[in-house]
């Protein structure tokens, strides 16, 4: 069971927008920045969005992420065939003291 | 550009202790956090721990009886360590630099921004 909660799957058609929610708690993602990493099949996870909204050099403005309250969500606009990944979101816990994750969203481009 | 090397033992027996390391090329050592995630087969990501330069430490409770993390500042590297390991510790694992710190706003921000290429450890008897 992970800290964050994530919906295991989610899905579209090229070009379209799709949105990833992430929900949490007061003492991880209300209180701290949200991330999210993308991971393609066989390889390690990237760092998609970090702070809640910052895009690293690199990842297209497609990506964007939101957070509100003790939720956070990531949207992809302009779906494309190589999105098709999972999708971590991820916050460091104030109760843990550590970094935790959602369980991870399969992203299937129809 | 920052890169990450690990390596370490792939088929451990139960009850062994698991062993890896992670170097770091191309960038400074200080200034970050040295984190370890394991994803075990067809399931999530789970963060085990973190080391700073000068040798703080963070672990994941669920973990922490078992699991040291040791930093060599000398080479750039820094290495995990799990005692007692049985099947549920079957996974890839991973190593990664962190970045953090507290926004004016007193929100913490912490990200994992360059990772290794993760190393399939194996425990079967």
């Amino acid at each position: 069971q992970s800290v964050l909660t994530q919906p295991p799957s989610a899905s579209g058609t090229p070009g379209q927008r799709v949105t990833i929610s992430c929900s949490g708690s007061s003492s991880n993602i209300r209180s701290n920045t949200v991330n999210w990493y993308q991971q393609l099949p066989g390889t390690a996870p990237k760092l998609l969005i970090y702070s809640n909204n910052q895009r690293p050099s690199g990842v297209p403005d497609r990506f964007s992420g939101s957070k509100s309250g003790t939720s956070a969500s990531l949207a992809i606009r302009g779906l494309q065939s190589e999105d098709e990944a999972d999708y971590y979101c991820a916050a460091w816990d104030d109760s843990q003291n550590g970094v935790v994750f959602g369980g991870g969203t399969k992203l299937t481009v129809l | 550009q920052v890169q990450l090397q690990q390596w370490g033992a792939g088929l451990l027996k139960p009850s062994e202790t698991l062993s890896l390391t992670c170097a770091v090329y191309g960038g400074s050592f200080s200034g970050y956090y040295w984190s370890w995630i394991r994803q075990p087969p067809g399931k999530g990501l789970e963060w085990i721990g973190e080391i700073t330069h000068s040798g703080s430490t963070n672990y994941n409770p669920s973990l922490r009886s078992r699991v040291t993390i040791s930093v060599d500042t000398s080479k750039s590297q820094f290495s995990l360590k799990l005692t007692s390991v049985t099947a549920a510790d079957t996974a890839v694992y991973y190593c990664a630099r962190g970045e953090g710190g507290y926004y004016g706003s007193g929100s913490y921000y912490y990200y994992m921004d360059v990772w290794g290429k993760g190393t399939t450890v194996t425990v079967s008897s």
